[in-house]
């Protein structure tokens, strides 16, 4: 089992949806936990970044953290077809470092 | 801020040569950077993390000999992937912590494509 799990898609929805990502994780040591934008052929890029349970927003975006249920999820209110990208989570247990573990990514596609 | 470059975005070389990734901290310095590499559809998988001034540390089942890693300044870490091999052939992307942070900023990343 991956300590992290990602559903890689791809979802597809129209303009103006709400999109829900999620993430689940067997590692109860995680903490920190981050959610990645990439576009295709580039790095990823930090949109969302959260300590232990919890939500955080951030413009159209916002992120939640259950830490009980070892789930996290990212949404993304009145989507644009500019939002069509992979999503990643990441996390970070207290005393690991810097090492992150990434899920595998969700391919979103909004369409026009 | 916290912009992180790599060049090249893209190399191709022939089996058996050698060839080296830049990955420069644009407007801050970097004590610390981190080399991943990324298969199509697969997750970013951490390399090795590199401190300025001293030696990377490797992860688990990298060959240290052949993905030499220097951090020569706050700015400025190269990969050099050695005696290339088609199987290296991959998406290499760097970041860097800004400050005591724990976010991780991410270069564009380059692709390697062996013959």
């Amino acid at each position: 089992q991956k300590e992290v799990e990602q559903d890689p898609g791809p979802l597809s929805v129209p303009e103006g949806a709400i999109v829900s990502l999620n993430c689940t994780y067997s590692n109860s040591a995680f903490q920190y936990f981050m959610w990645y934008r990439q576009y295709s052929r580039k790095g990823p890029e930090l949109l969302m970044y959260t300590y232990s349970s919890g939500n955080k927003e951030d413009g159209r975006f916002t992120a939640q953290v259950d830490k009980s249920s070892k789930y996290i999820s990212l949404f993304i209110r009145d989507s644009q077809p500019s939002d069509s990208a992979t999503y990643l989570c990441a996390m970070k247990e207290k005393s690991s470092g810097d090492k992150l573990t990434f899920g595998t990514g969700t391919r979103l596609a909004v369409r026009p | 801020g916290a912009v992180v470059s790599q060049h090249p975005s893209w190399v191709i070389c022939k089996s058996g040569t050698s060839v080296k990734i830049e990955c420069r901290s644009l407007d801050f310095q970097a004590t610390t950077m981190f080399w991943y590499r990324q298969f199509p559809k697969q997750s970013l998988m951490l390399m090795a993390t590199s401190n300025e001034g001293s030696k990377a540390t490797y992860e688990q089942g990298v060959e240290k000999d052949k993905f030499l890693i220097n951090h020569a300044s706050l700015t400025l870490s190269t990969l050099t992937v050695t005696s290339a091999h088609p199987e290296d052939s991959s998406f290499y992307i760097c970041s860097a912590r800004v400050g005591v942070q724990y976010e991780q900023y991410f270069g564009p990343g380059t692709r390697l494509t062996v013959t």
